[in-house]
């Protein structure tokens, strides 16, 4: 069974620091999704990475997919409160797609 | 547009009662899924479909059934409460597996 490591598991940071978080698995992804999801709410898509090495970008936030298109990362520039949340991500290699363990962003303004 | 829309929004069972959640879309999605969330916790898939009258398990299925009469609906029935069901149960759509998933408001289930 495919598993998705999400790690760090939790993140507490100071408002305008930056920080990455990676989503792992020992299977090769056909495409990854990164989820944002606040409190009392279902996640939000935030980007989707299909290519091998593809490096997107949305404002202030990174993500990369790794070359060999099992690891992917999320990387935040000046973190702002507004950014707390839980990030997931999700794997899209068959139809039984599977959320990772997810990163808790807490940023303290 | 509604897009995916869940109910109840709150539930208490009691152990060993049945109960159905229910999920309806308007997208015309294709994909519906049901997932359950335990506090700090990510998301775990139940069951899931890719169309009507086709369902497939899971990471955690059991307790748990589903159907998918029509492409609309996709309601999860869980057959005999546990304690450990507890959780915020959601359900997802999207146009096929790998796209962007419409999320419902959420379930708060909790089974004394």
């Amino acid at each position: 069974t495919q598993l998705l490591e999400q790690s760090p598991q939790f993140l507490s940071i100071q408002e305008g620091e930056n920080l990455t978080v990676y989503c792992n698995s020992s299977s090769v992804f056909s495409s990854l999704q990164w989820y944002r999801q606040e409190p009392g709410e279902g996640p939000v898509l935030l980007v989707t990475v299909v290519t091998g090495g593809e490096v997107k970008k949305l404002k202030r936030l990174t993500f990369q997919f790794g070359d060999a298109r099992k690891d992917s990362s999320l990387h935040i520039t000046a973190a702002q409160p507004g950014d707390t949340g839980l990030y997931l991500c999700r794997s899209s290699g068959t139809y039984k797609y599977i959320f990772g363990t997810g990163t808790r962003l807490k940023v303290l303004a | 547009n509604a897009g995916v829309t869940q109910t109840p929004k709150f539930q208490v069972l009691k152990t060993g009662q049945s109960m159905t959640l229910q999920c309806a879309q308007d997208m015309n999605h294709e994909y519906m899924s049901w997932y359950r969330q335990d506090p700090g916790m990510g998301l775990r898939l139940i069951h899931y479909s890719v169309g009507a009258g086709i369902t497939d398990q899971g990471e955690v299925p059991n307790g748990y059934n589903v159907s998918r009469s029509t492409t609309e609906d996709f309601p999860l029935r869980l057959l005999s409460a546990a304690p450990s069901q507890t959780s915020v149960y959601f359900c997802a759509s999207s146009y096929g597996g790998g796209e962007k998933l419409f999320f419902g408001s959420g379930t708060q289930l909790s089974v004394l």
